[in-house]
């Protein structure tokens, strides 16, 4: 089955700074790559997702790119806020079936003001 | 986006009690739902799949006769911890897949914080 590794498992920034989250998986036939943002307690949102026929896609302060060869994508996050202190979860699947993503193990990301 | 909602948002119960959790699609039909555990400061594990009108699919490890779920509707789907004990202590979310702009994407239930004594 399908293996997803996250890094780093926490990261701490100073407020303005960028944010990197790498995952990597193993599955070749995996093609939708969502990003969850989860504050403690409650529910994953969906904060950005990239499809396999694409590299790179951004909204706004966020990004994620892809690299199907090396089977590697990334989040990044531009001008961190304290608001952005959160666990992020990174996640593979083939996109007919987003429902049995297998999820990264999460990064704990602190902005500091 | 479309919302999930999940109740209880939080349950004590005493061992050997069973406890239902129900997830409810408000604004969209879902045929498939599932089931996650989340432990501090873990990642999500999948439980089960959940199918409108039969039966749910568990992931490897999952006892079945434990974690009884059932999906009656397009929008509803229950988890019932049957007999808990406090090892069955654990955050547990639902979610549901709905398509935006003809892809499909996953929107979380706000999850239900379980403990028993």
């Amino acid at each position: 089955g399908e293996n997803v590794e996250q890094h780093p498992s926490t990261l701490s920034v100073q407020e303005g700074d960028s944010a990197v989250i790498k995952c990597t998986y193993s599955d070749s036939a995996s093609n939708y790559f969502p990003w969850y943002k989860q504050e403690l307690g409650k529910r994953p949102q969906l904060i950005i997702d990239i499809r396999s026929n694409v590299g790179e896609k951004k909204d706004q302060r966020i990004a994620v790119t892809l690299n199907k060869t090396a089977k590697h994508f990334s989040l990044h996050i531009t001008e961190t806020q304290p608001e952005d202190s959160a666990v992020y979860f990174c996640a593979a699947s083939i996109d007919t079936n987003a429902g049995k993503s297998t999820f990264g193990d999460g990064t704990t990301l602190t902005v500091k003001p | 986006g479309a919302v999930v909602s999940q109740h209880p948002s939080r349950v004590i119960c005493k061992s050997g009690t069973s406890v239902k959790i129900e997830c409810r699609s408000l604004d969209f039909q879902a045929t498939t739902m599932f089931w996650y555990r989340q432990f501090p400061k873990q990642s999500l594990m999948l439980m089960a799949t959940s199918n409108e009108g039969s039966k749910a699919t568990y992931e490897q490890g999952v006892e079945k006769d434990k974690f009884l779920i059932n999906h009656a509707s397009l929008t509803l789907s229950t988890l019932t911890v049957t007999s808990a004990h406090p090892e069955d202590s654990s955050f547990y979310i639902c979610s549901a897949s709905s398509y935006s702009s003809a892809n499909e994407k996953l929107f979380f239930g706000s999850g239900t914080q379980l403990s028993v004594l």
